[in-house]
């Protein structure tokens, strides 16, 4: 069955350094994938969107990166401020595929 | 920046009532979504809604849900007789197609079942 899987435990990490998160999926084969941040007790937030046929996409400090042959996702935040402290989710759909988000990793970053 | 609605933000039901999520989607998105996000476990896709029609539903999305756009702006949830194991957040999203697009989610509702 489609999996798809985030580190269950929290990345802590010390303000100023790159924080990097991983999307492993497997028996799936998606078009796209999206990541999102959520804040405790909100809904997700949309962050960046990357298709099958790119290799990475930026967007400020957020950096993300899909290889379709390892069947994985990188999501980078350099610089990292506390104020980046939340759960990061991910998101995988294409074709005849309902849009299914991981469970997501939380990030910690200390002062 | 526009946003999507929910109301209300928190529902306290008794088992077997009926309840109704409310979501005001942004205005020219084409496709609806309803997620639910159990608490401490990951958001799930319930079902998705284009053209004033379902396209897609998961196996969560049984004959208690029905999804309804009774009007141009409201999309609505509804559970017909609520189980325990409905108490989760249910959140609203819309969007453009979502294989060029993010979604914009709504604050939630809280649904809690007494």
């Amino acid at each position: 069955s489609q999996k798809i899987e985030q580190n269950s435990e929290a990345l802590n990490i010390q303000e100023g350094k790159t924080a990097t998160l991983t999307c492993n999926y497997t028996n799936y084969s998606p078009a796209y994938l999206q990541w999102y941040r959520q804040d405790p007790g909100r809904g997700p937030v949309f962050l960046l969107l990357i298709r099958e046929n790119e290799k990475e996409k930026r967007k400020e400090r957020l950096k993300v990166t899909f290889d379709t042959t390892l069947k994985q996702s990188l999501f980078h935040i350099t610089a990292s401020q506390p104020a980046d402290s939340a759960t990061y989710l991910c998101a995988l759909g294409g074709g005849s595929y309902i849009p299914t988000f991981g469970r997501g990793t939380s990030l910690i970053v200390h002062p | 920046e526009p946003e999507v609605t929910q109301t209300p933000s928190h529902q306290v039901t008794q088992m077997g009532q009926e309840v109704i999520l409310r979501c005001v989607p942004i205005s020219n998105h084409l496709y609806f979504y309803w997620y639910r996000q159990i608490l401490g476990q990951k958001v799930e896709f319930l079902v998705s809604f284009y053209n004033n029609e379902i396209s897609e539903k998961s196996e969560i999305f049984d004959d208690q849900f029905s999804v309804e756009r009774p009007d141009g702006s409201n999309f609505t949830l509804k559970i017909r007789s609520t189980k325990l194991e409905d108490s989760a957040m249910y959140f609203c999203a819309s969007g453009g197609q979502a294989s060029n697009y993010g979604y914009t989610f709504g604050s939630g509702t809280r649904l809690t079942v007494v």
